[in-house]
């Protein structure tokens, strides 16, 4: 069973909407991040959360704000909408840092926008 | 900044057959390494986290690490065509501490 758990798993928006991905984790950690993965780019790292503060933040755009209402999850809400903005958003979690925890994600929202 | 390449960027390979695959970095202060892989529409799966020069094995996966030469490599011992899959490297940066990834190389696995 998945201990990360993304959801929805797709979903189609149109330019200018907003929306709320939504991520939960069963594993006990106290670290949650949000990557995303464009067509030929790879992973990029967008934030990282620990105890429910954010920690790093590598997104320059304001329309991306993520939002903890409880430990284990970790929700990322996107407006204004842009057609750059398909991609696939994975959540992830780690026990401790990443110099010393491992890095398990989810399977992923894959975001399309027309 | 922190640059991960992968090459090659396709490798198809025999069932049985050994397949390896290579990772450069440009920062020579790395010391966390990981191989992961995600198949279709999956999340991404770790294989194997080296720490340190020399060898790491995990069932059928081996990294290799060679911070002078600033390349690690996975090596898969008796692929099956289940392991075809997207295979990504990833550093961690000493200071930043942040996972940086590579392209992928996509690997396909021939019965």
């Amino acid at each position: 069973d998945p201990k990360i758990i993304q959801k929805p798993k797709y979903l189609v928006a149109v330019t200018g909407s907003e929306k709320i991905l939504i991520c939960e984790q069963y594993l006990g950690h106290n670290a949650m991040y949000w990557y995303r993965q464009s067509a030929k780019k790879p992973l990029e790292f967008m934030f990282s959360y620990s105890y429910q503060k954010l920690m790093d933040n590598q997104t320059a755009s304001s329309r991306f704000q993520p939002q903890s209402s409880k430990k284990n999850h970790l929700d990322l809400q996107i407006t204004a909408l842009k057609p750059d903005d398909s991609a696939t958003y994975f959540c992830a979690s780690s026990q401790e840092g990443l110099n010393t925890g491992q890095l398990y994600f989810g399977e992923g929202s894959k975001l399309t926008v027309l | 900044q922190q640059k991960v390449q992968q090459s090659p960027e396709s490798l198809t390979v025999s069932e049985g057959a050994m397949a390896s695959l290579n990772c450069t970095f440009s920062d020579g202060t790395s010391n966390n390494f990981r191989w992961y892989r995600q198949h279709s529409a999956k999340g991404l799966e770790v294989l194997v986290s080296i720490f340190s020069d020399g060898e790491k094995e995990e069932g059928r996966f081996t990294a290799h690490l060679n911070r002078a030469n600033l390349h690690v490599s996975l090596h898969i011992r008796e692929p099956q065509p289940s392991d075809s899959a997207v295979y990504l490297c990833a550093v961690i940066g000493t200071n930043t501490g942040k996972l940086t990834f590579g392209d992928g190389t996509v690997l396909t696995v021939k019965p």
